[in-house]
């Protein structure tokens, strides 16, 4: 079984300060971990995803998160926040790929990030 | 990335009528495709799984009859949710993913269903 964490439904920052977004998971196998945004009345965009490659994971719009197998946490961060990152951001864990069937996504519950100007 | 698109972005229906939601693949073949729903405010919920030409696998407590999900093809899976209810009302999301071992799914734009 596979479940995902996010500390905090709300994170709020200034602009221009650090981002960070938390995310814990849990997995009997070895976990594929994703970020993605969604805007209001969108669908999802990935962010970046890891996938048993480099630990550090480098995105779309400056955002980058870091596997920490040690931790179970796979934590998203961004330098500086600007006013357009002002959405939902989803973590979400999966299984690794390969030939065992289909892989389904599990979803943590979100966490609007906030940016004040 | 690939391009999923879905149709319509948002629908508003009578109660006790039914509707179809439908979700393509652009650009790829969609070997697998997942529909979701979210409420206000709240994560995605996976309702349910299919794999062209099979039937789909529904999580639990998910009405299959009420649900009813369609994937003949590798371009196109449809979502009817039958004799809607107000309680339906929700935002529907669909991913589709290619064949093993491409880990990455694409996520339509979402329907804004409104059952009045």
């Amino acid at each position: 079984a596979q479940s995902v964490t996010q500390l905090g439904s709300h994170v709020s920052v200034s602009e221009g300060a650090l981002v960070l977004l938390r995310c814990n998971y849990s997995s009997s196998v070895p976990p594929y971990l994703f970020w993605y945004v969604q805007y209001p009345n969108q669908g999802l965009q990935l962010l970046l995803k890891y996938t048993s490659a480099a630990t550090l994971v480098k995105g779309i719009n400056g955002f980058e998160a870091e596997f920490k197998k040690s931790e179970t946490s796979f934590h998203l961060t961004k330098p500086s926040a600007h006013m357009s990152d002002a959405a939902e951001y989803f973590c979400a864990v999966s299984g690794p790929g390969g030939n065992t069937g289909f892989q389904k996504l599990v979803f943590g519950t979100g966490t609007r990030l906030l940016v004040s100007p | 990335g690939a391009v999923v698109s879905q149709h319509p972005s948002w629908v508003i229906c009578k109660s006790g009528t039914s509707v179809k939601i439908e979700c393509r693949s652009l650009d790829f073949q969609a070997t697998t495709m997942f529909w979701y729903r979210q409420f206000p405010k709240q994560s995605l919920m996976l309702m349910a799984t299919s794999n062209e030409g099979s039937k789909a696998t529904y999580e639990q407590g998910v009405e299959k009859d009420k649900f009813l999900i369609n994937h003949a093809s590798l371009t196109l899976s449809t979502l009817t949710v039958t004799s809607a209810h107000p309680e339906d009302s929700s935002f529907y999301i669909c991913s589709a993913r290619g064949p093993l071992p491409n880990t990455e799914a694409f996520f339509g734009q979402g329907t804004r269903l409104t059952v009045v």
